[in-house]
């Protein structure tokens, strides 16, 4: 299975939009790359995915890389509930499972 | 109208009692899981169900027996309860066991074993 890997923490201040990085530098042809958020004590909660192309959803937008290498997930307008640890996750090819790994922990800032 | 349900939410009991989980989805979904999150953060797959049927066990103790009675329920029940199996649980479903389908997960159980 591709693995990801992400900066450990970031800060962003509310209002602004706010750009997660994630590499995946092993990914297959035909995995698909998944971000999920985990707010304090609450269960992960999914929020877009994407294969080759850029895809944007009411809670955020995502864009992959031409070689799919690398992908950014952007909350265009962070609020301080948007504080939360995310997830890029490549999914698994060996069955269905998601592998999650550290994260980012995004702290937004009044 | 919870998509996926868990309980009970907090569960706290001696070592070596025997204890279940309960998770319902009113989503119609095929497949349910079990996830564990342990005190470092880390969420790893315990089991996979799919229409009543195990198709994903990872590396856990056989204390450890998920029970699925119909699509909507996956159970989890464990058995000589550890002092490592304090840790918070997650029930999620899909839509199908498929590469692609997105999982939604349920609010938690944290486990504390004394």
């Amino acid at each position: 299975d591709a693995k990801t890997t992400q900066p450990p923490s970031m800060d962003c201040a509310e209002g602004r939009a706010a750009n997660l990085p994630c590499n995946h530098s092993t990914i297959s042809g035909n995995e698909y790359v998944y971000w999920y958020r985990q707010i304090h004590s609450q269960g992960p909660q999914y929020i877009i995915h994407g294969l080759k192309n850029n895809e944007t959803n009411e809670m955020a937008s995502l864009i992959i890389t031409e070689d799919r290498k690398s992908s950014t997930l952007i909350l265009p307008h962070a609020t301080l509930r948007d504080t939360a640890v995310y997830y890029c996750i490549v999914r698994g090819n060996t069955g269905n499972q998601f592998y999650f790994g550290t994260g980012t922990s995004l702290t937004v800032i009044p | 109208d919870t998509a996926v349900s868990q309980t009970p939410k907090y569960l706290v009991t001696q070592m070596g009692n025997d204890k279940s989980i309960k998770c319902e989805q009113n989503l119609g979904h095929d497949t349910m899981y079990w996830y564990k999150q342990d005190s470092k953060k880390f969420l790893k797959i315990m089991f996979s169900y799919n229409n009543k049927e195990l198709i994903i066990n990872e590396t856990v103790p056989n204390r450890f027996s998920p029970k699925s009675p119909d699509k909507a329920h996956l159970n989890l029940h464990i058995n000589s309860l550890e002092l490592g199996d304090s840790a918070v649980y997650f029930c999620a479903s899909s839509r199908l066991a498929g590469r692609t389908d997105t999982q939604y997960f349920g609010p938690g159980t944290r486990l504390t074993v004394l």
